[in-house]
């Protein structure tokens, strides 16, 4: 079955970075796109972006403050989120689409990783 | 850039109500609109695309309609699992997407 396993809880100080792994499995890694996004405490979802695991190109929505990358040989997807504040304080889930046609439709989740910036 | 507005933010409602939960497009989507469910310290679930595909495996007392800038979830004859929060997603603006603020439902 499609399974999204994502790192661990992280806390960071204010302006450093923090990278989120999603390791996927029981598919085929380069034939779907990955997406990311985000929660704050108690508010509700916000897109951040996707990462085409075949090519390695990506879109985001975060005015550059983000990257997307993956290693395909260990079919792991990677968020690097850098100079971190306290309105990044989150819960950040990687997430796959239903199928290969159907951009940004979401049905594979992972199980969220909190990201607490904290001085 | 494309803003979803959901109404209403919060609806309390009771067991064996039918609800409806509105998404509006600031600009024309044509039908290219998801809706998830999420309960708490749970990733959000599919439950219909395009508008009105309802994903397998999910209740058939769900449903959604609407095009262009309106769209409705409905439930008909709420049960107790139904008490979660719902998000519609707009996914016509490649390659950038983005969801509607959220309707939490509650149960009176």
């Amino acid at each position: 079955q499609v399974q999204l396993v994502q790192s661990g809880a992280e806390v960071k100080k204010p302006g450093a970075s923090v990278k989120v792994s999603c390791q996927t499995s029981g598919y085929t890694f380069t034939d779907y796109l990955i997406h990311w996004v985000r929660q704050t405490p108690g508010q509700g979802l916000t897109w951040m972006g996707w990462i085409n695991p075949k090519t390695g190109g990506y879109a985001q929505n975060f005015q550059g403050r983000i990257t997307l990358t993956r290693d395909t040989s260990i079919s792991t997807a990677y968020l690097e989120v850098t100079s971190l504040g306290s309105d990044d304080t989150a819960l950040y889930y990687c997430a796959r689409e239903v199928d290969g046609s159907t951009w940004a439709t979401l049905q594979h989740w992972g199980q969220g990783t909190l990201i607490t910036v904290s001085s | 850039d494309i803003q979803l507005t959901q109404s209403p933010s919060f609806l309390s409602a009771s067991i064996g109500d039918r609800v409806t939960i509105t998404c509006r497009a600031s600009h024309d989507i044509s039908t290219y609109l998801a809706w998830y469910q999420q309960k708490p310290g749970k990733a959000p679930k599919l439950l219909i695309s395009a508008a009105s595909t309802l994903q397998s495996g999910v209740p058939s007392r769900f449903s959604g309609g609407g095009s262009g800038t309106q769209f409705t979830l409905t439930i008909s004859g709420l049960q107790p699992e139904d008490f979660a929060t719902y998000y519609c997603q707009q996914l016509n603006s490649y390659p950038l997407s983005g969801f509607g603020q959220g309707t939490k439902l509650e149960i009176k």
